[in-house]
C-alpha cells in the first residue's frame, strides 16, 4: 500500500547528540518537505526538495539538514541536538498536478534533554 | 504577502450539531487550490477536502463541505452531523499555481462533546 513512514515515532535524546529522522514514500511524489510543529500550533517549513539532488530551506531557519538522494527518501539530520530542538517533525509529500495536496506521515516526537 | 488567518483558536459543539469553522486568506494570485487538513490528538495529520479556485461550485465531502467566496477571499469549512471522531485540530491551507508550497493558517482547535 502506498504511504509515508517516518521513523522513529519518538525519540528522547540528550544535549550534543547527531541524530537523523527518516522519512520514505512509496508513492512516487517528486516533491517532499519537512515541518516543524510544537503541539496545537501552527506548521513551519524548514525544508523542501523537488526532486533528487535538489534541497532548499523554507521560511523557518532550522540548524538541521537534509539530503534527496534517492525520490523516496528524504532524511533529516541534527548534528548536535539542543532543548531547543525538542518539537515535532512531519514529514510530506506531494502528487502531481493541479493540486498538490500533501499526504504527511505520522511525524516524530524529539525530545532533547 | 500570502497569508491565512483563522480567526477562532479553538470551537467546541455539541455531537450531531453543524460546526462551520472560517478561514480567510490574501493574494494577488488569480489561480490557486485551497485545502482543509484535519490533525486528530496525536495523529496523522490528513486532507479533508480541497478547491481550486477558479472552480466556482463549492466541494463536498459526505459531512463535509466549504464555502468559497473568491471575492471574499473566504473559505470555510462547514461540518454537518459532528461526530466525537471529528474532535482534531483543522489546518486551512492555500497554494498559489506558481510555488507548490503550502501556506497554512494558525490553526482551530474543535472539540466535539459527547
Amino acid at each position: 500500500e502506498a504511504d509515508i513512514y517516518q521513523t522513529p515515532r519518538y525519540l528522547v535524546i540528550g544535549t550534543g547528540k547527531k541524530i537523523t529522522l527518516e522519512c520514505s514514500q512509496t508513492m512516487g511524489h517528486d516533491k517532499m518537505y519537512w515541518y516543524q510543529q510544537d503541539p496545537g500550533m501552527e506548521l513551519h517549513l524548514i525544508h523542501y526538495s523537488y526532486g533528487v539532488n535538489s534541497t532548499e530551506k523554507g521560511d523557518l531557519s532550522s540548524e538541521s539538514t537534509v539530503s534527496r538522494i534517492r525520490t523516496e527518501h528524504f532524511p533529516l539530520t541534527l548534528e548536535s541536538a539542543r532543548p531547543s530542538h525538542t518539537s515535532q517533525y512531519l514529514c510530506a509529500s506531494s502528487r502531481l498536478a493541479p493540486y498538490n495536496e500533501q499526504f504527511f506521515g505520522p511525524g516524530t516526537r524529539l525530545t532533547v534533554l | 504577502a500570502q497569508t491565512v488567518t483563522q480567526s477562532q483558536p479553538e470551537m467546541s459543539v455539541q455531537e450531531a450539531e453543524t460546526v462551520t469553522l472560517s478561514c480567510t486568506y490574501d493574494t494577488s494570485e488569480n489561480n490557486y487550490y485551497l485545502f482543509w487538513y484535519k490533525q486528530p490528538p496525536s495523529r496523522q495529520m490528513i486532507l479533508v477536502i480541497r478547491q481550486e479556485a477558479y472552480k466556482q461550485q463549492n466541494a463536498t465531502e459526505n459531512r463535509f463541505s466549504v464555502n468559497f467566496q473568491k471575492a471574499a477571499k473566504s473559505f470555510s469549512l462547514k461540518i454537518s452531523d459532528s461526530q466525537l471522531g471529528d474532535t482534531a485540530m483543522y489546518f486551512c491551507a492555500f497554494r498559489v499555481d506558481s510555488n507548490y508550497q503550502l501556506i497554512w493558517g494558525a490553526g482551530t482547535k474543535l472539540i466535539i462533546k459527547p
